[in-house]
């Protein structure tokens, strides 16, 4: 069974404070997705990588920055914290071609 | 880029009855759908999904509608449970990038 685990399910950080949050897929998945999750517009791409050090960005990439040093961990970075991302992240996992994703629990972040 | 759109954003019904949610989408190079659920503070799950070459697909209470002619694609729930309510969402992906575009979700509530 997939298993895709994010770091916090809560958090609460002030503005302008760095904010990680980390992603682990225990499947050998070659594809990792960050997005977040918001009332009335859905999951949006923020960026994804198909592979260990590589990375592209989604449809809403600005304001995050993303890394993936190990194949099974894909981190999302905010360099500085703004009220607007406050919202709920969600990690991601696909094999190779295969469209399958899993998600993990998500990450609900606060940003005061 | 792809554009997805959902509808109801909400949907009451009465145990027993059917739920019908519906997904258009605007690339017509889009090639896969799928479904998910999300219960309240738990991860998405996929439910059922169909691809461009196939009209319909079946899994027990679950079924999936795809036109094709007319870029929308359907979800059908009968004989709905309580344990049927949840926020649905539908997705589309384009070409054989695992890029996947998703709809803003339907919140179904089915009343005992």
């Amino acid at each position: 069974d997939v298993k895709v685990t994010q770091s916090s399910r809560y958090l609460v950080k002030r503005t302008g404070e760095k904010v990680f949050l980390e992603c682990v897929q225990d499947m050998d998945h070659e594809n990792m997705f960050w997005y977040r999750q918001d009332p009335g517009l859905g999951l949006r791409l923020i960026y994804f990588s198909y592979d260990v050090k590589m990375k592209e960005k989604g449809d809403i990439p600005e304001g995050y920055s993303v890394s993936r040093e190990k194949k099974e961990r894909f981190s999302l970075i905010l360099e500085s914290a703004s009220t607007n991302q406050t919202s709920m992240y969600l990690c991601a996992s696909s094999l190779g071609q295969q469209e399958t994703q899993y998600f993990g629990p998500g990450t609900r972040l606060l940003v005061l | 880029g792809e554009n997805v759109e959902q509808h109801p954003s909400t949907l009451s019904v009465q145990e027993g009855d059917s739920a019908v949610i519906k997904c258009t989408y605007s690339d017509s190079a889009s090639n896969y759908f799928p479904w998910y659920k999300q219960e309240l503070g738990k991860r998405p799950q996929l439910i059922i999904d169909i691809r461009s070459n196939v009209g319909e697909k079946k899994d027990q209470r679950i079924a999936v509608t795809l036109n094709k002619t007319a870029k929308h694609f359907s979800l059908h729930i009968t004989e709905t449970q309580p344990e049927d309510s949840a926020f649905y969402f539908c997705a589309a992906r384009v070409g054989n990038f695992n890029k996947f575009y998703f709809g803003s979700g339907t919140k179904l509530n089915v009343k005992p």
